[in-house]
């Protein structure tokens, strides 16, 4: 099956750093990835469309400016957070699916990101 | 716009059944089922992709009626392995191309006891 992988798993990073998250589908090729963010108990809200080739789509309220995405592969997207403080905070986690919209998606294993 | 889930949580003991339902006010062109243990990524369970389709494997089963935009998925003769937290996903219909990503819902808390 399709296989996602995200790294890294956890990362505390210093306030005003940047972080760099890796997302990966390792056995097929996607020209869409989707980067999401998970606050504790919270449900998943997608953040933005990274697409291979192209600039991201940002869901409204989301700064392009502080969550650089690229998509420079069919099989490699990054997230950057940059001067991260602590509010950001939060689970990180990417999706791809090996298929059309008549398939699921996969995600990746997600990042810990805490600022302090 | 977010999907509704309910119930927010459910408390079972093992053997017994459950279900989850999901709706929107959108018009819909998939629902998602997955299922999230803590510290985890979410484990995709299925899809559903047309009105009145239903589907299902071991014990775990879910429909999608498209004239109401609701779902519900079905837990039967629970495990212990089936704790967790539920989220249905949306896709919603589009008439351009591209892909779209999912609104999930807030979730439903499952707790298995033995």
């Amino acid at each position: 099956g399709a296989v996602v992988s995200q790294h890294p798993s956890w990362v505390i990073c210093k306030s005003g750093t940047s972080v760099k998250i890796e997302c990966r589908s390792l056995d097929f090729q996607a020209t869409t990835m989707f980067w999401y963010r998970q606050f504790p108990k919270q449900s998943l809200m997608l953040m933005a469309t990274s697409n291979e080739g192209s600039k991201a789509t940002y869901e409204q309220g989301v700064e392009k400016d502080k969550f650089l995405i690229n998509h420079a592969s069919l099989t490699l997207s990054t997230l950057t957070v940059t001067s991260a403080h602590p509010e950001d905070s939060s689970f990180y986690i990417c999706s791809a699916r090996d298929g059309g919209r008549g398939y699921g998606y996969t995600f990746g294993s997600g990042t810990r990101l805490t600022v302090v | 716009q977010q999907p509704v889930q309910s119930p927010q949580a459910v408390i079972l003991r093992e053997g017994e059944d459950a279900v989850i339902n999901c709706s929107s006010s959108k018009a819909l062109y998939s629902v998602h089922w997955y299922r999230q243990k803590h510290g985890e990524a979410p484990v995709f369970l299925m899809i559903l992709l047309k009105g009145g389709e239903q589907k299902g494997h071991e014990k775990i089963s879910a429909s999608f009626n498209e004239k109401k935009q609701q779902s519900s998925l079905y837990l039967t003769a629970s495990q212990l392995s089936y704790s967790g937290t539920y989220f249905c996903g949306t896709e919603r219909m589009y008439s351009g191309g591209g892909a779209d990503g999912l609104t999930f819902g807030k979730g439903t808390h499952l707790i298995i006891q033995p």
